[in-house]
């Protein structure tokens, strides 16, 4: 079993929050991703970071920021969440090596 | 840019039957394959993977082929059993080594 966490599993926060996602990885891994997918849908990349210091914007377009102040650690933060903004949100790493993205069990995050 | 899909949405096969999910690509540059499982309230797991110099590859009840040529992969479960019961996806890579992901194919196996 990978050995990432993210916290909280379950969130129900109300409109204009402020709210972070928490994604830890112990595997040394350089690369770290985070996903929004919805139910039964495909995964969709938000943001990714190959490095300390080292933040991306993916492929779908996202209200979010990310930081990577430590090799482990890849917070998402929304400033100010919607209900556009419910969704699952998963957080994944991988080695420079290795194609394959280790998963964490996700957050699943609904905005009243 | 990359689009990867699977062709049904849903597979329904008996206990003990072989269950196929077929995924196709666009990206004639990608070179490696993979193919994750997801239970319900959990994040994907590896299941296993393939890179474009191999059309198949076998684990453990499970076998990825690859043809390149029409751009199009598959994942063969062997014995299908009730704990296969989940949402398969298929990955490819893509522009700068990241994967893009298909639409999932929900597999329920029947008793």
């Amino acid at each position: 079993e990978a050995d990432i966490y993210q916290t909280p599993r379950y969130l129900v926060i109300g409109t204009g929050k402020k709210i972070t996602l928490e994604c830890s990885q112990t595997m040394g891994h350089d690369k770290m991703y985070w996903y929004q997918q919805d139910p039964g849908m495909e995964l969709h990349l938000i943001h990714y970071s190959y490095g300390v210091n080292s933040t991306e914007k993916g492929d779908l377009s996202s209200e979010s920021t990310v930081s990577r102040i430590r090799t482990e650690h890849f917070p998402l933060t929304l400033e100010s969440a919607r209900p556009s903004h419910t969704s699952q949100y998963l957080c994944a790493s991988r080695a420079v090596t290795d194609y394959e993205q280790y998963f964490g069990p996700g957050t699943r995050l609904t905005v009243t | 840019g990359e689009s990867v899909g699977l062709h049904l949405p849903t597979l329904s096969v008996q206990e003990g039957d072989n269950s196929i999910i077929n995924c196709a690509y666009s990206n004639s540059a990608s070179d490696y394959f993979i193919w994750y499982k997801q239970e319900s309230g959990k994040g994907p797991q590896f299941i296993i993977d393939i890179r474009s110099n191999m059309d198949k590859r076998q684990g453990q009840r499970v076998t990825v082929l690859l043809n390149k040529t029409v751009k199009h992969l598959s994942l063969q479960i062997a014995a299908t059993q009730p704990g296969d019961s989940a949402v398969y996806f298929c990955a490819a890579t893509g522009g700068g080594n990241k994967l893009t992901f298909g639409t999932g194919t929900q597999l329920k196996v029947e008793l």
